[in-house]
Formats: structure tokens, sequence, C-alpha cells
């Protein structure tokens, strides 16, 4: 089974903080995303990487980084915490070929900014 | 850029089929797929429509026009189980993929 693995399910960082959310992946896959989920906003698309250093914006890159140095590891960083980067976090993983390409989840990091 | 939009809320009876429809705009397309997530749950995959028509699995169907631009997920014989959020995703290119605004099910007695 493919697996991914998000650190931390909640965390709590106070305004201003440099923030590091890790995700791993154990199934050799070139995609990897990261996105944030709010009420009735659905998943919005922060980064994606397709390659080990590659890297392209989503709809929502504003206030953060990625960084992903080795293949299985994808990493969010939320350079100056904000209150409103408030939200549940999910990153994903997906194979780089072909159309029916099922995108794997891992749990999601609750984190709050105060 | 891309617009996925889903209602935002459904409810239906036990054993009943419900509809969950998908319109979008995308600069590119590959593709219409569909997730469900249960609270407190990651997204799981559902189906992937590459060409218009039905995809049938199990007690799940999706559909695609492509061009109406229009997709949807089709449930039938609920389950109070199958209350959760159902999400339509696209891909703009080979790398990628955007979701919907998702739609809460809800399954009644």
């Amino acid at each position: 089974d493919v697996k991914v693995t998000q650190s931390s399910r909640y965390l709590v960082k106070r305004t201003g903080e440099k923030v590091f959310l890790e995700c791993v992946q154990d199934m050799d896959h070139e995609n990897m995303f990261w996105y944030r989920q709010d009420p009735g906003l659905g998943l919005r698309l922060i980064y994606f990487s397709y390659d080990v250093k590659m890297k392209e914006k989503g709809d929502i890159p504003e206030g953060y980084s990625v960084s992903r140095e080795k293949k299985e590891r994808f990493s969010l960083i939320l350079e100056s915490a904000s209150t409103n980067q408030t939200s549940m976090y999910l990153c994903a993983s997906s194979l780089g070929v072909g159309m029916n390409t099922e995108a794997f989840f891992g749990q999601g990091t609750r984190l709050t900014v105060v | 850029g891309q617009s996925l939009e889903q209602p935002s809320e459904v409810t239906a009876v036990e054993g009943a089929i419900v509809q969950i429809n998908c319109t979008y705009q995308t600069s590119g397309f590959y593709g219409l797929s569909w997730y469900q997530q249960h609270d407190g749950g990651a997204p799981t995959f559902l189906s992937y429509n590459g060409l218009d028509g039905l995809e049938e699995t199990g007690r799940f169907s999706s559909f695609l026009s492509r061009s109406d631009s229009y997709g949807y997920l089709l449930l039938q014989e609920l389950q109070m189980k199958d209350s959760a959020s159902y999400f339509c995703a696209s891909r703009t290119g080979a790398n990628n993929l955007f979701f919907g605004t998702g739609t809460r099910l809800t399954v009644i007695p």
C-alpha cells in the first residue's frame, strides 16, 4: 500500500514563527502536492513538485515556500506564520506519467497560528 | 487558470440514487477525477474519466461531457457510510492536480 506520512497531526505556532510541515511518501512517486483545506473552499493547491528540486506554484503560493531535496520528501514552509494560515494542510503524491494517476493523501496537519 | 464548481450540499435517502455535478473551466484539460473524504479522514480516489461517457465502478459511476465542460458522480443504493464530502479534480498538465469546492453528501434513513 502507498503510504504518505505527514510529520504532525496537530500543530500550534505563534504569529511570525517559521513553520515546517514535512511529508514523506514511500512509493517512488514523481509528483508531490501541498494543499490547504478550508470549509467551503475545497482543497486549494499551494505548490507541487514533479521531480527533485523542481517545483511549481499552485493557486495560492503567497506566504509559502517548498523544498524537495529528496524524491520521497516534500516540505512546506511558512516563512512567517500568520493567523490566516490557520488551516488543514494535506500532502499528496502520485505517479508522474499518464493522466489517470491516482493521488494518495496523507492524514493532514491541522495548523493553528495564534 | 481553472475552476471546478460543485453544489455545496446534497441530502439523499438511504437506498436512493444521488448525482453530484461538477462544471469546470480550465486552461487545459486532462480528464476528471472524483475523490471521497469522510470527516477527519484523507481524500481517497474513486474514479477517473479521460474520455466522454460513463465509467462504472460498483455502486459508483462517473460521467464526463467535455463539450459541455461537465461531469457528475452517480451513487446508487445509497448507504449511511456514503455520507462524506465528494470532490471533483482535474489536471491542466501532466503534473498538477486541482480540486473543486466539494459537495457534502448527507444520507438520511
